[in-house]
Order: C-alpha cells, then sequence, then structure tokens
C-alpha cells in the first residue's frame, strides 16, 4: 500500500488555461474528498465521491471546476479558464468507513497540488 | 454552519515543555473531532480523534479531551520534543444522520516550533 499519491505535485499555468489535477487514492478506499488549501488556511472542503457518484459540492466549487470518479477509483479535478485566485495546494484524501454512514473514518491524504497562476 | 477556531500561532517553545493548542467549534449534531498534523514538507496526517462526549483521544503523547459543555477539543502535550515542530490543525466532520458525513471542516492551523 502505497498511499494516496496525485499527480503533478506542483502546476504553475497561466491565467485562462485549463489544468487537470489526478488523484489515486488507496486502493479499495470507497470514499474519496478534494481539498484546497490556500497559505495560512486550514484545508477547505471542495466535493465528495462515494465510489464513482459525486454525493457533495461545495458553493466553492464554481462552474468552472468539475471532478470525476470514473470507475470508482482514481479521480480527476479539471479547472477551466483559471484566474489566479485559484492558487493554492489541492488536496486529496480517501477513507474506507468501517460502518456505512460513518462520520468516523480516518481519511489519509496524499500529498496535494501546488497549482500557481500567473 | 461549522466551524473550528484554533488559538493564533506561531507558538514557540523550548523542548520539554508543555503544550496547549486550544481549540473550539460550533456545529448542529454531533460531530466527531480530529486533530491533524503537518510536518515540513509532508501531507496532513491524523493525530488522534474522539468520536462522543467525554472522549479522550490520544497518540504519540498528544491528548485531547472531547467537552461538549465547552464545546473544546484542546490538544495538549506534556513535554514537547523538537520533532513535534509542525502545523496543527483541529477539524470536525458532522455526525451520523446527516449526508456530509466525513466531510472535514478545518480550523485555520497553528504553528509549533520547539526549540532545543
Amino acid at each position: 500500500d502505497t498511499g494516496v499519491s496525485q499527480n503533478p505535485r506542483h502546476k504553475i499555468t497561466k491565467r485562462g488555461q485549463n489544468v487537470t489535477f489526478r488523484c489515486d487514492p488507496i486502493s479499495e478506499h470507497n470514499r474519496l474528498y478534494w481539498y484546497r488549501q490556500t497559505l495560512g488556511q486550514g484545508p477547505e472542503f471542495l466535493t465528495y465521491f462515494q465510489n464513482e457518484a459525486q454525493l457533495e459540492k461545495s458553493r466553492l466549487l464554481s462552474d468552472r471546476f468539475s471532478a470525476e470518479r470514473p470507475k470508482g477509483s482514481f479521480s480527476t479535478l479539471e479547472i477551466q479558464r483559471t484566474e489566479q485566485g485559484d492558487s493554492a495546494m489541492y488536496l486529496c484524501a480517501s477513507s474506507l468507513p468501517r460502518l456505512a454512514g460513518s462520520s468516523t473514518d480516518t481519511q489519509y491524504f496524499g500529498p496535494g497540488t501546488r497549482l500557481t497562476v500567473l | 454552519g461549522n466551524s473550528v477556531t484554533q488559538m493564533e500561532g506561531p507558538v514557540t517553545l523550548s523542548e520539554e515543555a508543555f503544550l496547549t493548542i486550544n481549540c473550539t467549534y460550533t456545529a448542529t449534531g454531533y460531530p466527531s473531532l480530529f486533530w491533524y498534523v503537518q510536518y515540513p514538507g509532508e501531507g496532513l496526517q491524523l493525530l488522534l480523534k474522539a468520536t462522543k462526549a467525554d472522549d479522550k483521544g490520544s497518540n504519540k503523547g498528544f491528548e485531547a479531551t472531547y467537552r461538549k459543555e465547552t464545546t473544546s477539543f484542546h490538544l495538549e502535550k506534556g513535554s514537547v520534543q523538537v520533532s513535534d515542530s509542525a502545523v496543527y490543525f483541529c477539524a470536525l466532520s458532522r455526525g451520523a444522520g446527516g449526508t456530509s458525513y466525513g466531510k472535514l471542516t478545518f480550523g485555520q492551523g497553528t504553528i509549533l516550533t520547539v526549540h532545543p
């Protein structure tokens, strides 16, 4: 088990370009989360998948953001027409709850993708 | 909505000093409470958790007790080490029965620096 991996680790792009990040969760973890962390702040929830179903999206996730988890394994987060305000660390986490509906499952975080929009 | 407030940092201590990082929360229902740690250059790691009132979470010498009456989950350690230098995040997740189970709400983080 290699843990949660994220690619790329760093991305520099120009304003207006599209970017896509990938997250590979721990195998067999059915829950997958995306968070965004800006400098000096705690992570903020973006979206959540249970298997391939996207069950919740934050109001932070504007129409320019889209996330998928097509086969219930890896996930992608795409940002279209990037803006300077999108510069942040994008974190992915996965978990496998022991009980359905549990809120106490341990989330394992990846190292994050740092996005810089010039 | 749900929120978490941590004491402002940074916190600077000498080795073997006593550590307290305050955390208070606002939440509907019965949240679970967590402390995560982020060491320099690494990802977030779960340090400890508590799932109901009066529970005490503990790990690596750190402790925190879920106090529903004061809506607090303060992190303590009796004797810190240089290797404890990191950023500490308090977080909550909503209780069972809500649709946001598992989703974490984080505080802003507290930077801890321990000097030899």
